[in-house]
């Protein structure tokens, strides 16, 4: 059974980075053939894909988050992690990870996800 | 960026009746090359992730009960519930994940209720 879980601080301070990991059990992240990813879900926006990497070392970001995010992986731990720098009250959220359901392909619905962890940027 | 708007924004329906909710992207989501639309359906119940109900705008995926069904192509598409059961209580998401480059969007959410 693949499970995901989420785990970082739950407390940002504005302007710092935000860090999380998702950890995988039940499937190797380096030796699958899909996409892992992260979504956030806040009040104001909704849900909002950040973006995905294959362990092959395709990565993808949302445009309009681009600038501020990095998605890495230890596969010696079966975790991948965000980095989401210079943060904001608008980063306020709910944040996801999940696996992209279609082998091989980044554009793709998704058919597991952690259950999730808020983080909330507040001095 | 592609836009999906989802209406109503909710609806209250009793229970064993049909329950149905639209969803419109601002570009086709049909890849001519496949003839498939690229949009998938979730629930999500309070304090849990979204759950994956419907891809490629209408395979249900395992385990989800037939009572959910998806159509449409294009730009527009619905999902249909045949008989509202109380589980069914949930707010529902349409998602698309045509856009190249990527940027896979979500619809803002309807929220289904008893009546």
């Amino acid at each position: 059974q693949l499970m995901l879980q989420e785990s970082g601080p739950g407390l940002v301070k504005p302007s710092e980075t935000l860090s999380l990991t998702c950890t995988v059990s039940g499937a190797s992240i380096s030796s699958t053939t899909y996409y892992w990813g992260w979504i956030r879900q806040s009040p104001g926006k909704g849900l909002e894909w950040i973006g995905a990497f294959y362990y092959s070392g395709n990565t993808y970001y949302n445009p309009s988050l681009k600038s501020r995010v990095t998605i890495s992986v230890d596969a010696s731990k079966n975790h991948f992690s965000l980095k989401l720098s210079s943060v904001n009250a608008a980063d306020t959220a709910v944040y996801y990870c999940a696996r992209h359901g279609l082998s091989t392909y980044v554009r793709s619905h998704f058919d597991y996800w952690g259950q999730g962890t808020l983080v909330t940027v507040s001095s | 960026d592609i836009v999906m708007t989802q209406s109503p924004d909710s609806l209250a329906v009793s229970l064993g009746e049909r329950a149905t909710i639209n969803c419109k992207s601002s570009q086709s989501v049909l890849y001519s090359a496949t003839n498939k639309n690229y949009l998938a359906w979730y629930q999500q119940k309070p304090g849990q992730p979204p759950k994956l109900l419907i891809y490629w705008a209408s395979t249900r995926e395992s385990g989800v009960p037939d009572r959910f069904s998806g159509s449409g192509s294009g730009t527009d598409f619905t999902l249909t519930i045949s008989s509202l059961q109380a589980e069914d209580v949930a707010v529902y998401y349409c998602q698309q994940y045509y856009s190249n480059p990527p940027d896979l969007t979500f619809g803002g959410g309807t929220k289904v209720e008893i009546k």
